[in-house]
């Protein structure tokens, strides 16, 4: 399977516990995005990466939550004393870069945090 | 500040009738990019279709065609002689060129086609 994979694909923790969820881009993209998605709305940006740097981060982005993308492969979103607000859907969303044309977002299967 | 709305949040048709969905946005870049995704009842977001700003000319694919006019800001999306697999939750979405190209979405219109 060549598109973007993430991990788990479910997540159920207890309030005040850290998550992390880690997702896998498609191999040749050097964009990789994260979203968030409530149940009945359409995902909402958090964070993205060009390569390993971090270029853009949300207000939704609390200082609870922390991404990298170390070697601009592979990233991590990882949550720190979660919230019952947290509870969601998490996107991760890969692209490249192909001289100046712009490339479409693939999305992963997501992400689905339950916190109880 | 980029926003995209989609005033239809249902949309309920009969097996093989025609159905458009809107799309309107709003933004303050001259360069920007416009989506349809799909989300089937499985979750995953199915990328659909990409225009850019300069490009107005409208596009079919099949049974879908798009229809993006700058004057009134709305990018509509129809599909012709739905299918029951054409039931989903269809998105909406804005990226502008100054902004990282993150997409901004629209909250969704969930389609269903009934047999």
């Amino acid at each position: 399977d060549t598109g973007v994979s993430q991990d788990p694909r479910h997540k159920i923790t207890k309030r005040g516990q850290n998550v992390t969820f880690r997702c896998d881009p498609i191999s040749e993209h050097n964009r990789l995005y994260w979203y968030r998605q409530t149940l009945g709305q359409g995902p909402e940006f958090l964070t993205y990466f060009q390569n390993e740097a971090q270029l853009e981060k949300s207000r939704l982005l609390s200082d609870r939550f922390s991404a990298e993308r170390p070697k601009g492969s592979f990233s991590t979103l990882e949550i720190q004393r979660t919230e019952q607000g947290d509870s969601a859907m998490y996107l991760c969303a890969s692209s490249g870069i192909t001289g100046s044309s712009y490339n479409e977002q693939f999305f992963g299967p997501g992400t689905r945090l339950t916190v109880l | 500040a980029q926003k995209v709305t989609q005033a239809q949040t249902e949309i309920s048709v009969v097996e093989k009738e025609d159905v458009t969905l809107d799309c309107v946005y709003e933004t303050r870049d001259t360069t920007y990019y416009l989506f349809w995704y799909k989300q089937p009842p499985s979750g995953e977001l199915v990328f659909l279709i990409r225009r850019n700003s300069f490009d107005e000319q409208n596009e079919i694919s099949g049974r879908y065609s798009w229809n993006f006019q700058k004057s009134t800001s709305s990018f509509n999306f129809t599909i012709t002689a739905s299918q029951v697999v054409d039931s989903a939750v269809y998105f909406c979405a804005l990226s502008e060129a100054s902004a990282g190209n993150m997409l901004t979405f629209g909250g969704g219109t969930r389609l269903m086609v009934k047999p």
